[in-house]
């Protein structure tokens, strides 16, 4: 069974920097062409995406996003973890991770068929 | 970037009525090399995250009821509820997984019971 679960803070001050873990079970970090993603969602809004790393290591980032965002993986500890720095209340949201894979070789990303139940953030002093 | 835009935002429909929710894309997510379009469709109740419904564009998930069937090709996509249960009660976002970064979803269409 795929499972993924974030975990980290509850509560960030502004300018901190957070750190949220994604750890999965039911499936290997190191499986061609599978990817996990973070993708987080303010209080009554639409889903946004923020990073995805892949197998290969390739990663990316949300263009406006993209200073502030480091994605890693630890494939020993089936782990994905993303930083965020210079947190504001505006990034006050449920944070999800969520797995998907590519399909065709050159495929750049993909549909996302197992997310995380989210872990949600407030920026507070 | 590619910007997915849904219509209506919120829709009301009576149980055991259609559902038909839209998604523009201001590009093709048909994909010239296989003729796929890179369309996925997500339901999200309240305090859940979402789950998939429908990936390149018509093609249902695993354990989704028939009810839901997705449409449509090239910028143009439709998801369609033939007879609504009171448990459909949800935001519906689509998604294009055709050029990335970034991944892109639309703004989400909420749907009430009448």
């Amino acid at each position: 069974q795929v499972t993924l679960k974030e975990s980290g803070p509850v509560l960030v001050k502004p300018t901190e920097t957070l750190t949220l873990t994604c750890t999965v079970s039911g499936f290997s970090l190191s499986y061609p062409r599978m990817g996990v993603s973070w993708i987080r969602q303010p209080p009554g809004k639409a889903l946004e995406w923020l990073a995805h790393i892949f197998s290969n290591d390739e990663k990316s980032y949300s263009t406006s996003l993209k200073s502030r965002l480091t994605i890693t993986k630890d494939t020993s500890k089936s782990q994905v973890v993303l930083t965020m720095t210079n947190m504001d209340p505006v990034d006050t949201a449920t944070y999800y991770c969520a797995r998907t894979q590519r399909e065709y070789y050159y495929d750049s990303s993909g549909y996302y068929y197992a997310w995380g139940q989210g872990t949600l953030v407030t920026v507070s002093s | 970037d590619i910007v997915l835009t849904q219509s209506p935002d919120s829709l009301t429909v009576s149980l055991g009525e259609r559902a038909t929710i839209n998604c523009k894309s201001s590009q093709t997510v048909l994909h010239s090399s296989n003729n796929k379009n890179y369309l996925a469709w997500y339901q999200q109740k309240p305090g859940q995250p979402p789950k998939l419904l429908i990936y390149w564009a018509s093609t249902r998930e695993s354990g989704v009821p028939d009810r839901f069937s997705g449409s449509g090709s090239g910028t143009d996509f439709t998801l369609t509820i033939s007879s609504l249960q009171a448990e459909d009660v949800a935001v519906y976002y689509c998604q294009q997984y055709y050029s990335t970064p970034p991944i892109t979803f639309g703004q989400g269409t909420r749907l009430e019971i009448k």
